[in-house]
């Protein structure tokens, strides 16, 4: 069964806006991971936060997480044509599990 | 960094047959793969954990007599898809903790039933 679910399932936004990427889940977690897949390849790990951190930057990327709402959000900056790709989060707690995606077109 | 060498990273083959993936952890042990699949434009599920040396558990409604995982050794789990059908193609992914929280990915075995 899926954990978490993003929204929204696509996006498609201009070179150097910023891109904004919910992700809620249901039940406790001990950290929530955000996934990039580029189309047919494999995941990059982009950046973890643990249960009892709100906030974490990463370059160009910042995660938050509110514990109290059961979920996270992913905004990376300045987008680029090559952020474009697919994002997910996952969520460990007692198991793995992926969220739905979110599909980010970046357009030049 | 860890790295997960996944292979092979597509394969085609005729309905009927059998079809191995390898996942091999490069300079660590893995004592635990996750493996997943995933459906076009869709997440990934998880369908089975191995545990080096055990059997592996598999997730509510993944047929374990389809899907053969074996987990021999510390730095390689395998997946057997047998009697492979259509709607076997998929895209499968092996994943493995690393320490801590992190978890590291293989690239992916495209798989394509004809």
């Amino acid at each position: 069964s899926q954990q978490g679910e993003e929204d929204p399932q696509a996006l498609s936004i201009q070179e150097g806006e910023n891109a904004t990427m919910n992700c809620s889940y249901k039940t406790s977690i001990n950290n929530l991971q955000w996934y990039r897949q580029n189309s047919g390849r494999g995941l990059v790990h982009l950046i973890l936060i643990r249960s009892n951190e709100r906030e974490k930057h990463s370059g160009r990327l910042r995660v938050t997480l509110d514990t109290s709402k059961k979920s996270s959000s992913l905004l990376i900056t300045a987008s680029r044509a090559a952020d474009t790709a697919s994002y997910f989060c996952a969520t460990t707690g007692n198991q793995f599990y992926f969220g739905t995606g979110t599909s980010l077109t970046v357009i030049p | 960094g860890a790295v997960v060498s996944q292979h092979p990273s597509w394969v085609i083959c005729k309905s009927g047959t059998s079809v191995k993936i390898e996942c091999r952890s490069l300079d660590f042990q893995a004592t635990t793969m996750f493996w997943y699949r995933q459906f076009p434009k869709q997440s990934l599920m998880l369908m089975a954990t191995s545990n080096e040396g055990s059997k592996a558990t598999y997730e509510q409604g993944v047929e374990k007599d389809k899907f053969l995982i074996n987990h021999a050794s510390l730095t390689l789990s395998t997946l057997t898809v047998t009697s492979a059908h259509p709607e076997d193609s998929s895209f499968y992914i092996c994943s493995t903790s690393v320490g801590g929280d992190g978890y590291t990915f293989g690239s992916g075995t495209r798989l394509t039933v004809v």
